[in-house]
């Protein structure tokens, strides 16, 4: 079963635009993790942030964790047509196993 | 470093039969964890090895199983193949022994079908 939920499913927005994507979890967390897929391939890591921390950027990419929601968002400033993609929210319960569970997934388009 | 490998990368078998997967973590990384990945119910988590060890265990029936070997490398197994059993099965390496957590690195996954 999964985690939580996503928001939207599904994104489309300019070239240059930026794209803020919404998770949402249930239970206590370790660690929130978020990963971008492209087209049925591997995910690559993006950024992590611990329970501990409100916010953390890398990049063009910014995360905030809202612990008492339970709720993260991903920001993506000035998107590129590269950006399209699926983009994933993972939570680590840290219960001494690297088990990640989830979200569905947001589908982001870039149009160029 | 070398990424993480999956081998083969495409797969059809029969229903019925058996398929093993394999998977070579980062060099260093102790951890191999194995996802499914399907449209219907997304991503979710088959198991977990360290150090030859299972540490944890999704929501799966028996038929998937999974091995680590003391290289690291890890195989994981179906037997008796049902069409659901279609997906696409990703394998992730960690170091695994961060307190707070560690980012897990994805290989490109396996995607099998079952006729």
């Amino acid at each position: 079963s999964q985690q939580g939920e996503e928001d939207p499913q599904a994104l489309s927005i300019q070239e240059g635009e930026n794209a803020t994507m919404n998770c949402s979890y249930k239970t206590s967390i370790n660690n929130l993790q978020w990963y971008r897929q492209n087209s049925g391939r591997g995910l690559v890591h993006l950024i992590l942030i611990r329970s501990n921390e409100r916010e953390k950027h890398s990049g063009r990419l910014r995360v905030t964790l809202d612990t008492s929601k339970k709720s993260s968002s991903l920001l993506i400033t000035a998107s590129r047509a590269a950006d399209t993609a699926s983009y994933f929210c993972a939570t680590d319960a840290g219960q001494g196993a690297q088990k990640l569970v989830f979200g569905q997934g947001t589908r982001l388009t870039i149009n160029p | 470093k070398a990424g993480v490998t999956q081998t083969p990368r495409y797969l059809i078998k029969t229903r019925g039969q058996q398929v093993t997967l394999s998977c070579s973590p980062i060099s260093g990384h102790r951890s191999v964890s194995w996802y499914q990945q399907t449209p219907g119910q997304g991503l979710q988590f088959l198991f977990e090895y360290f150090s030859e060890t299972q540490r944890n265990k999704g929501n799966f029936p028996g038929r998937f199983s999974g091995r680590q070997f003391s290289n690291s490398r890890s195989e994981m197994n179906v037997s008796t193949l049902e069409l659901g059993d279609s997906a696409l099965y990703l394998c992730a390496s960690s170091s695994g022994i961060v307190r707070g957590g560690v980012e897990q690195y994805f290989g490109p996954g396996t995607r099998l079908t079952v006729t």
